[in-house]
């Protein structure tokens, strides 16, 4: 069975362009969290959602929003880049709307110049 | 806020020996989950042990094991017998919100041949 798959694996982009960053769960699992792992830090979470819907948000500024489709599979968007976006961002899994069973994709490097 | 504090940065073990890796925790929750996750350089964040509050028995997954402290808010990792494949960053998560992990900062762990 695939794991979490995240496209694309590396991103460069200017500041003040837009990215959209996607993850696939593992199949069966409608759970899709986002997280933020700035370079030397622990991830930070910016949001979850189950079966379509929101169910949390991190402390995150509005530039930051997420959707998730009817096959689960999910988008993370970032609008008005700074170079403070600059991260990992990694995308986890789970069967349930707890994260007791999450897994984690390999991530997207995202590079803000 | 509710955070995770992960005390030592870097550590270092000799190849077959055991190392302790110390996490604290704070939390107003009477039951909620415990977390240690690996992240070798691949970026792939993955889980090596779990625990429940509500159980007084630590966790053990083969050569890692946890002591769990409920009153003193600690939740530590035991190694033993250390192998190269080890080294990693190491973080410890606790749920939060049924719906999010906060992560410590994290401790990067060498093992020495």
């Amino acid at each position: 069975d695939a794991g979490v798959t995240q496209s694309p694996t590396h991103l460069i982009k200017t500041r003040g362009q837009h990215v959209t960053l996607r993850c696939s769960p593992i199949s069966g699992h409608k759970s899709v969290s986002w997280y933020q792992q700035v370079l030397g830090q622990g991830p930070q979470f910016i949001f979850q959602y189950y079966e379509k819907e929101e169910r949390g948000r991190g402390n995150f500024p509005d530039r930051f929003s997420a959707r998730q489709f009817p096959n689960y599979s999910s988008e993370l968007n970032v609008n008005a880049l700074l170079l403070g976006d600059s991260a990992l961002y990694l995308c986890a899994s789970s069967g349930i709307t707890g994260v007791t069973e999450a897994f984690f994709g390999q991530g997207t490097r995202l590079t803000v110049v | 806020a509710q955070t995770v504090t992960q005390s030592q940065p870097e550590m270092s073990v000799q190849e077959a020996e055991t190392v302790t890796l110390s996490c604290t925790y704070d939390t107003s929750e009477s039951d909620y989950y415990l977390f240690w996750y690996k992240q070798p350089p691949s970026r792939q964040m993955i889980l090596v042990i779990r625990q429940e509050a509500y159980k007084q028995q630590n966790a053990t997954e083969n050569r890692f094991s946890v002591n769990f402290q409920k009153a003193a808010k600690s939740f530590s990792l035991k190694i033993s017998d250390s192998q190269l494949g080890d080294a990693a960053m190491y973080f410890c998560a606790r749920e939060t919100s049924g719906s999010r992990l906060t992560f410590g900062e994290g401790t990067q762990l060498t093992v020495n041949p």
